[in-house]
């Protein structure tokens, strides 16, 4: 099974700044992975697809980068809806994997 | 609008049975994979089972395969899960999710989900 390990698991920032939020794989996932948002009593949003691909909808000040075992999800500027749980989910398989999750906090 | 409402959770023994179900509106549900994924309690997320918009296709986590089925009414616009021999580690809220521009390895969901409780 290929294990997901984000990092930091929290993450605690000011609004209007820059979050990096890291995923790493234990082996090589090509470009198979997404980015989920949720928050507490929500369903989770997918936010990022195929490594780097926003659905329509999502904010541009989300961007997603990596390939291989390597991946990150930078939020450019945080906005107060942003502040929430984001999970990154491996397919190359189905089900896949996901990670454990980085919280999003206000500082 | 996309809507995906699920129902059907609630309490049950350890062995019981449950069927979840998912009403779907607001696009053409015939054209989509369906999902229901879950999380239990404070946990992360799980994908438990996926079906194609014909049904020729089924998949299920390894957790579940021979206890859940997966179906499908595409004239009805709903997708269920049939829930038998459950286990206490089945407890969790259980979402349906629409595969996103008709893929089947990432999804958008939209209910609160239904939540499942597995507990003598």
């Amino acid at each position: 099974e290929i294990v997901m390990t984000q990092s930091p698991a929290t993450l605690s920032e000011s609004p209007g700044e820059r979050a990096t939020l890291s995923c790493r794989a234990s082996e090589r996932i090509r470009y198979s992975l997404a980015w989920y948002q949720q928050k507490p009593g929500q369903p989770p949003r997918l936010l990022i697809f195929n490594t780097n691909a926003r659905p329509a909808g999502v904010p541009a000040r989300f961007s997603a980068s990596g390939s291989g075992t390597e991946f990150t999800l930078t939020i450019s500027s945080l906005q107060s809806e942003d502040f929430a749980v984001y999970f990154c989910h491996q397919y190359t398989k189905w089900p896949g994997t996901f990670g454990q999750g980085t919280r999003v906090e206000i500082k | 609008e996309v809507q995906l409402v699920e129902s059907g959770g609630g309490l049950v023994q350890p062995g019981g049975s449950l069927r979840l179900s998912c009403a779907a509106s607001g696009f053409t549900f015939s054209d989509y994979w369906m999902l229901w994924g879950r999380q239990a309690p404070g946990k992360g997320l799980e994908w438990v089972a996926t079906i194609k918009p014909d049904e020729t296709e089924r998949y299920y986590v390894d957790s579940v395969k021979g206890r859940f089925t997966i179906s499908r009414d595409n004239t009805e616009n709903s997708v269920y899960l049939q829930m038998s021999g459950l286990r206490a580690e089945d407890t969790a809220l259980y979402y349906c999710g629409r595969g996103y521009n008709g893929n089947s390895e990432f999804y958008d969901f939209r209910g609160q989900g239904t939540p499942v409780t597995v507990s003598s």
